[in-house]
């Protein structure tokens, strides 16, 4: 259940597996990325965020990665669950000019 | 819940139609912004409001008409939309313009015949 470097529209697991979702920026200047989860008949969802002085940064089964010389982010999540099943997105933001921009989706559809 | 409520949650109308889509914010955010989601494209900024005052419009069609009355509140107005102007449009409320995550609303899915 991964795809490592690049980006899928869709991505489909076993439960329990662990998934990695991938998305290519475009603005080398971007110093602030956000991964959002947007389930069926929701708006977006925060999950986690970081900054480009980091190149990792973990939440609650959830690790976000960033390589900055590639410009590729990641977003892994641990044992995937039926309730992970969404669309999931990167936002990229340059921070002094208070613009962001959102990557295509990904659709992850978790197998029982 | 988000904190971020938009109504209607589904709309149909005609091309001739004027209707309005509202969005209430409860978390004392300073920034509003209206996105359009498209099939198979990324997210769209409309606009942006800020303390009240619209910040950005991104070439956004007249027919769209934003509108800020408070911090807590985001109107678009609807006037003479064309059918590719079906989407779902979300609302969404940060606490700074352009600098922090966003919260989103459940959107407003449009129809337009």
């Amino acid at each position: 259940g991964e795809s490592v470097g690049l980006h899928l529209p869709t991505l489909s697991v076993q439960e329990g597996d662990n998934s990695i979702i991938n998305c290519a920026y475009s603005n080398s200047a971007s110093d602030y990325f956000i991964w959002y989860k947007q389930e069926s008949g929701k708006g977006p969802q925060f999950i986690i965020d970081i900054r480009s002085n980091m190149d990792k940064r973990q939440g609650q089964r959830v690790t976000v990665l960033l390589n900055k010389t590639v410009k590729h982010l990641s977003l892994q999540i641990a044992a995937t669950q039926p309730g992970d099943s969404a669309v999931y997105f990167c936002a990229e933001t340059v921070l002094n000019a208070g613009k962001s921009t959102f990557g295509d989706g990904t659709t992850l559809t978790v197998k029982p | 819940e988000t904190g971020v409520t938009q109504t209607p949650r589904h709309l149909v109308m005609g091309m001739t139609n004027k209707k309005s889509l509202k969005c209430e914010q409860h978390l004392g955010h300073n920034a509003m912004y209206w996105y359009k989601q498209s099939a198979k494209k990324p997210l769209e900024l409309m606009f942006v409001y800020s303390l009240e005052e619209r910040v950005e419009n991104n070439s956004v069609p007249s027919r769209f008409s934003p509108e800020c009355p408070n911090s807590s509140h985001l109107f678009l107005h609807l006037h003479t939309l064309q059918p590719e102007d079906s989407a779902l449009y979300l609302c969404a409320s940060s606490q700074e313009q352009g600098r922090e995550k966003l919260f989103f609303g459940s959107g407003t899915q449009l129809s337009v015949l």
